[in-house]
């Protein structure tokens, strides 16, 4: 079983559309989560942090489930521009920081149409 | 602030060839890692360090070497280039302060091993 999975997708929605990501992660003694962006070609960008049972930014809104070891990403009001990859980001360490060390999903492709 | 820095953009070897790719930060952070990132695949981690003087392997270490003689610059070194090695490499700086962590990535380097 891979540390870190996610649907691949590819998920196709029209501007506006609300959609929704999981990710599942195998090791129950991870600290902390993470979502990335990465556009085409380009490097990855932090998109949210995930705290406690979760967080909202705007549009976003991210959630963690321990028990069941999964992470959530909600994009609300889609734009043309949230068009990306979208990674699913694990700190598997023991410690509160990751020394940078990171396990990353494969990522979920998203395009958002007119 | 140029943020994390890679050298080169891009970069075609034959087998058996030696390089070095070059990663530089000005944030002074402690933490350095390297990515590789395969088609269809989440990043995966190579080396990473926690400090000058102090690196460690990640998930896919093998034919790659690093050190870190300042806090500024990681170096990766593959030894003797295989196919297997075409890939696009990211270089990392990890910002951490209590429960906030950020990794900023380099913009990375696409390497073809004929």
């Amino acid at each position: 079983r891979k540390e870190v999975e996610q649907d691949p997708g590819p998920f196709n929605v029209p501007e506006g559309a609300t959609v929704a990501f999981n990710c599942t992660y195998s090791n129950s003694a991870s600290q902390s989560f993470f979502w990335y962006r990465q556009d085409c070609r380009k490097e990855p960008k932090l998109l949210m942090s995930v705290y406690s049972s979760g967080n909202e930014d705007g549009r976003f809104t991210a959630q963690l489930n321990r028990a069941s070891q999964y992470i959530s990403l909600l994009i609300r009001d889609s734009k043309l521009s949230d068009s990306a990859t979208y990674l699913c980001v694990v700190n598997p360490g023991w410690g509160g920081t990751s020394y940078g060390k990171l396990t990353f999903g494969q990522g979920t492709i998203l395009t958002v149409h007119p | 602030n140029a943020g994390v820095t890679q050298t080169p953009k891009f970069q075609v070897l034959k087998t058996g060839q030696s390089m070095t790719l070059q990663c530089a930060q000005d944030m002074n952070h402690e933490y350095m890692s390297w990515y590789r990132q395969d088609p269809g695949m989440g990043l995966r981690l190579i080396h990473y360090s926690v400090g000058a003087g102090i690196t460690d392997q990640g998930e896919v270490p093998n034919g790659y070497n690093v050190s870190r003689s300042t806090t500024e610059d990681f170096p990766l070194r593959l030894l003797s280039a295989a196919p297997s090695q075409t890939s696009v490499y990211f270089c990392a700086s990890t910002y951490s302060g209590g429960a906030q962590e950020t990794q900023y990535f380099g913009p990375g380097t696409r390497l073809l091993v004929l």
